[in-house]
C-alpha cells in the first residue's frame, strides 16, 4: 500500500471549513484514498473515499488531484465534536487498512 | 443506522488465560476484520475473514490468535494464552464487499494482569 504523508496537528475555528491535506505520491492505479477519523478512543469511522474524481457526502468532502498524488479532506463547517485524529489511507488490493499517525484536529470556539 | 457491536466493552484477564472478544458485524456484510491499537500507538490490522475462512493475517496474528463465526451472526476473536503485551483496545470491522467501507465497533479494552 503506498504511504501516505499529513500534518501532525492542525486548528480551525468552529463553523469554519477545515482542510485536511494528505499527500500520497507512490499511490498506485488501483487504489482507493479513504478517510477515517478516530474521536477519542472510539472505534475510527468511515468519512469518504474516492479513486480519481471529487465525491462529496453528508460529512465531508473529498478533493483529489489530477495526478492523484495529493487530496485534501474538507468538513464544510466544522463543529466541536469534529476534534479528532483523521487518517488518510491508501487502500490496496490486499482491503486491509494501515493506519498513520494522522492529523489531530483541534476545532476551537 | 445499523453498526458494529463489541462485548464486553472492558475485558480483565489474568496472564496465561484464554479470552474471547465477540462481535456481531452490520448484518448485510460479509466481510470482517480485527483490528488493534496499543495504548498511545497506531491502529494495526490483525486478520481479514470472508467465506469461513482467513483471508490475510499480520505478524501479530500468530498461533495464539484464531478467529470465528460460529453462528451466522458473530465474529469472535479469541487469544489462546495471553500476554501482558496483549493489552490493547481491539477492534472489529465489517465490510459489505471487499473493496467497501470498513465499518468499526467501539472496541473492547482488553487488560491483561
Amino acid at each position: 500500500d503506498a504511504k501516505t504523508t499529513q500534518p501532525p496537528s492542525m486548528d480551525c475555528a468552529e463553523g469554519r471549513a477545515a482542510n485536511l491535506p494528505c499527500n500520497h505520491s507512490t499511490i498506485s492505479g488501483n487504489e482507493y484514498v479513504y478517510w477515517y477519523r478516530q474521536i477519542h478512543s472510539q472505534g475510527p469511522q468511515y468519512i469518504i473515499h474516492g479513486l480519481k474524481n471529487n465525491e462529496t457526502n453528508e460529512m465531508a468532502s473529498l478533493i483529489i488531484t489530477e495526478d492523484r498524488k495529493s487530496s485534501t479532506l474538507i468538513l464544510p463547517h466544522a463543529t466541536l465534536r469534529d476534534t479528532a485524529v483523521y487518517y488518510c489511507i491508501a487502500l490496496g488490493s490486499n482491503y486491509k487498512l494501515t493506519f498513520g499517525k494522522g492529523t489531530l484536529l483541534t476545532v476551537n470556539p | 443506522e445499523p453498526e458494529v457491536t463489541q462485548t464486553p466493552s472492558h475485558q480483565v484477564t489474568q496472564m496465561g488465560q484464554e479470552v474471547i472478544l465477540r462481535c456481531v458485524p452490520i448484518s448485510n456484510h460479509l466481510y470482517f476484520y480485527w483490528y488493534r491499537q496499543i495504548l498511545g500507538q497506531k491502529v494495526e490490522f490483525l486478520v481479514s475473514f470472508y467465506n469461513n475462512e482467513i483471508s490475510e493475517k499480520s505478524e501479530i496474528f500468530d498461533d495464539q490468535f484464531s478467529v470465528e463465526r460460529p453462528d451466522g451472526s458473530n465474529f469472535t476473536l479469541k487469544i489462546r494464552s495471553t500476554k501482558l503485551e496483549d493489552s490493547a483496545m481491539y477492534f472489529c470491522a465489517s465490510g459489505q464487499g471487499a473493496g467497501q467501507p470498513q465499518h468499526f465497533g467501539d472496541g473492547t479494552r482488553l487488560s491483561i494482569l
